[in-house]
């Protein structure tokens, strides 16, 4: 079955706000997370990764934060635009030596202009 | 463009047919994997390739088979497809060798619906 999963199914911001998506795993020997964004028709893409000796990563507008005290993973979008709205994915790979990812159920996140 | 493909984009075929979706990559990956995304957008690994040998083959029904000619291609192959089998599958490669990262790419998916 499957170790990850999302808090919220749908987030709704206004454009500029900032946007936080939530995703909770249960395998605490997980040793790599990634986000992906999914626009309609389209397959994933990737945003940002993060190894599980980190805690914090920053790309252009995300920052990943990893808390494996309590297995959470958020992705943050700062000031969202329209062309974030997209379903957003997490994924771990859980140190088994395979290179699989699992995927979580997927966050859809709505920009109101 | 380097990239991740899969012909055909769209697939509608009857239940009982038997179908192939083809993906390729020119990304100079080692390893290839299929997906499939249900209605609810799940996203689930079917099988992976590395080097043209399978490493993961998922509960995935028999009818299903992968088919890796060279390390650029994997290829899927469904038998006597079942109203069940509609989904969009996605085809997505990533360099194993050599890298820290568990980076996959993804291609653009085939939605294919069984009538």
């Amino acid at each position: 079955g499957e170790s990850v999963g999302l808090h919220l199914p749908t987030l709704s911001v206004q454009e500029g706000d900032n946007s936080i998506i939530n995703c909770a795993y249960s395998n605490s020997a997980s040793d790599y997370f990634i986000w992906y964004k999914q626009e309609s028709g389209k397959g994933p893409q990737f945003i940002i990764d993060i190894r599980s000796n980190m805690d914090k990563r920053q790309g252009q507008r995300v920052t990943v934060l990893l808390n494996k005290t309590v297995k959470h993973l958020s992705l943050q979008i700062a000031a969202t635009q329209p062309g974030d709205s997209a379903v957003y994915f997490c994924a771990e790979n859980m140190g088994t030596g395979r290179r699989a990812l699992t995927f979580g159920s997927g966050t859809r996140l709505q920009v109101q202009p | 463009d380097t990239a991740v493909s899969q012909t055909p984009k769209y697939l509608v075929t009857q239940m009982g047919n038997d179908k192939s979706i083809k993906c390729e990559q020119n990304l100079g990956h080692d390893t290839m994997y299929w997906y499939k995304q249900d209605s609810k957008k799940f996203l689930k690994i079917m099988f992976s390739y590395n080097n043209k040998e399978l490493i993961i083959n998922e509960t995935v029904p028999n009818r299903f088979s992968p088919k890796s000619p060279d390390k650029a291609h994997l290829n899927l192959h469904i038998n006597s497809l079942e109203l069940g089998d509609s989904a969009v599958y996605f085809c997505a490669s990533s360099q194993a060798l050599r890298t820290l990262s568990y980076e996959q790419y993804f291609g653009p998916g085939t939605r294919l619906t069984v009538t």
